[in-house]
C-alpha cells in the first residue's frame, strides 16, 4: 500500500528565510503521481505541483522549487526567502497510477514570523 | 477553467438527522469524483471514489450505509451523511477528474464543506 511520509510537524522560520519541506513516499507500483497542495486557514486546497514518475527533473517556480529523487523516494519542497504569506499547512500527496484518489501525507505546519 | 464547487460551504445539523453535500465541476466533466475527509488539524483521508453511473467504492473503514455517495451526471456528486452524530464533524473535500484529460490524471478540488453537528 502508499504511505506518504511528512515528518515535520510544523516549522518556524523567520521571514526571508529558506525553509524546505521534507516528503518520503512509499509505493510498489512504477507508475506514480506526486503533489504538493497549500492549504491556507480558509481550508481550500492550492495546487502547487504534480509530478510523474518517470519525469525526475527538479523545477523550480519563483520562489518554490521542488527536489525529486527516486533513489531515496523524496519529493522535497523549498521555499526561498519566505514571507508571511506563505504560512499555511503544506501538504505532499501520492496516486498510485494516477488513476486513484490520493495518499496525503500528514501535512507541515509551516510559520513565517515577521 | 476546472472550478469544482461545493454546497453548501458550511452545516450546522442536529444529531441524528442527514446532511446532503454537493459536488459540482462547473466547467468540464467528470466521470470520477473522490470525497475526502479531513479532521481538524489533521490530514486528508480519501473515503470513496464516486464514479458516473455505477455505484461508489469506499475505503476501508468507511461505511457506505452512512455516507450515502450519489454520482447521477458527469458534472454531479452528492454525499449523504444519514443519522449524523457529532463524531462526524469534519471538513468534507470533494475532487473532480476531468474527462478530457484522462491521461494526464488532472484533479481538481472543491473547496470543502464544514459540517457540524450538534
Amino acid at each position: 500500500a502508499q504511505k506518504v511520509t511528512q515528518a515535520q510537524t510544523e516549522i518556524s522560520v523567520v521571514e526571508k528565510e529558506d525553509v524546505t519541506l521534507d516528503c518520503v513516499y512509499e509505493t510498489r507500483d512504477t507508475t506514480y503521481y506526486l503533489f504538493w497542495y497549500k492549504q491556507p486557514p480558509s481550508g481550500e486546497l492550492v495546487f502547487l505541483i504534480r509530478r510523474n514518475s518517470f519525469d525526475e527533473q527538479n523545477e523550480i517556480s519563483g520562489r518554490y522549487s521542488w527536489n525529486f529523487q527516486k533513489s531515496t523516494s523524496s519529493f522535497n519542497f523549498t521555499i526561498t526567502a519566505s514571507q508571511v504569506v506563505d504560512s499555511a499547512v503544506y501538504f505532499c500527496a501520492l496516486s498510485e497510477g494516477g488513476a486513484d484518489g490520493l495518499t496525503f501525507g500528514k501535512g507541515t505546519h509551516l510559520i513565517i514570523q515577521p | 477553467g476546472a472550478v469544482v464547487s461545493q454546497h453548501p460551504s458550511w452545516v450546522i445539523c442536529k444529531s441524528g438527522t442527514s446532511v446532503k453535500i454537493e459536488c459540482r465541476s462547473l466547467d468540464f466533466q467528470a466521470t470520477t469524483m473522490f470525497w475526502y475527509r479531513q479532521f481538524p488539524k489533521q490530514s486528508l483521508m480519501l473515503m470513496a471514489t464516486s464514479n458516473e453511473g455505477s455505484k461508489a467504492t469506499y475505503e476501508q473503514g468507511v461505511e457506505k450505509d452512512k455516507f450515502l455517495i450519489n454520482h447521477a451526471s458527469l458534472t454531479l456528486s452528492t454525499l449523504t451523511v444519514t443519522s449524523a452524530h457529532p463524531e462526524d464533524s469534519s471538513f468534507y473535500i470533494c475532487s473532480a477528474r476531468d474527462l478530457g484529460l484522462a491521461t494526464t490524471y488532472e484533479q481538481y478540488f472543491g473547496p470543502g464543506t464544514r459540517l457540524t453537528v450538534t
